[in-house]
């Protein structure tokens, strides 16, 4: 079993549009938990984290954790052309662990 | 800005000629890693330094060698490159226990 599993997709959807993005993993030691934005043919960049469970909010963009479902979500809201990216999620143990990222098209 | 720059961005190799990969850092982070990340797979961890304690992955085939001459620059080095090691290379720092790492751009090898 992967540590960390995430749909590939890949998923599109129009301007506007909320996108619900998704991890699940299996080891209940992870603490920390991020979501990074990759633009093609570039290196990704973290859009947001999250210590233990719960959500966190960023203009658009909200990161929930629930540890006992070991499930994570990236929520974005009013999407726009510009967040058409490969989202990775990724989480803390004793190393880092990403998944093999969703891609993202949002279409104007 | 501070920022993790890797040159080249794109390289082409033969079939069995070395290539090294260079980093620098400006962010002074103690922590530098190196990924190799395929399409549409998650970045594979082949190597990270904690300054200069350097800690190899179990199963990175030893064709990847790792340098660290100080603080600011990583190299990794390919000694006999093969068509299945074409990938994307990030280079990545973080502080030590750091949750974040800060990516760079990459460098697109091509093996011919």
């Amino acid at each position: 079993q992967k540590e960390v599993e995430q749909d590939p997709g890949p998923l599109s959807v129009p301007e506007g549009a909320i996108v619900s993005l998704n991890c699940t993993y299996s080891n209940s030691a992870f603490q920390y938990f991020m979501w990074y934005r990759q633009y093609s043919r570039k290196g990704p960049e973290l859009l947001m984290y999250t210590y233990s469970s719960g959500n966190k909010e960023d203009g658009r963009f909200t990161a929930q954790v629930d540890k006992s479902s070991k499930y994570i979500s990236l929520f974005i809201r009013d999407s726009q052309p510009s967040d058409s990216a490969t989202y990775l999620c990724a989480m803390e143990g004793n190393q880092f662990y990403f998944g093999t990222g969703t891609s993202l098209t949002v279409i104007p | 800005d501070a920022m993790v720059i890797q040159n080249p961005r794109y390289q082409v190799t033969q079939f069995g000629k070395p290539v090294t990969l260079s980093c620098s850092q400006t962010l002074n982070h103690n922590v530098m890693y190196w990924y190799q990340q395929k399409s549409s797979q998650a970045p594979k961890l082949l190597f990270h330094y904690y300054d200069k304690d350097f800690n190899n992955e179990a199963d990175t085939p030893d064709n990847f060698q790792s340098r660290r001459p100080n603080t600011s620059f990583c190299f990794l080095d390919i000694r006999s490159p093969g068509l299945g090691d074409a990938a994307m290379y990030l280079c990545a720092t973080s502080h030590p226990g750091g949750y974040e790492q800060y990516f760079g751009p990459g460098t697109r090898l091509t093996v011919t």
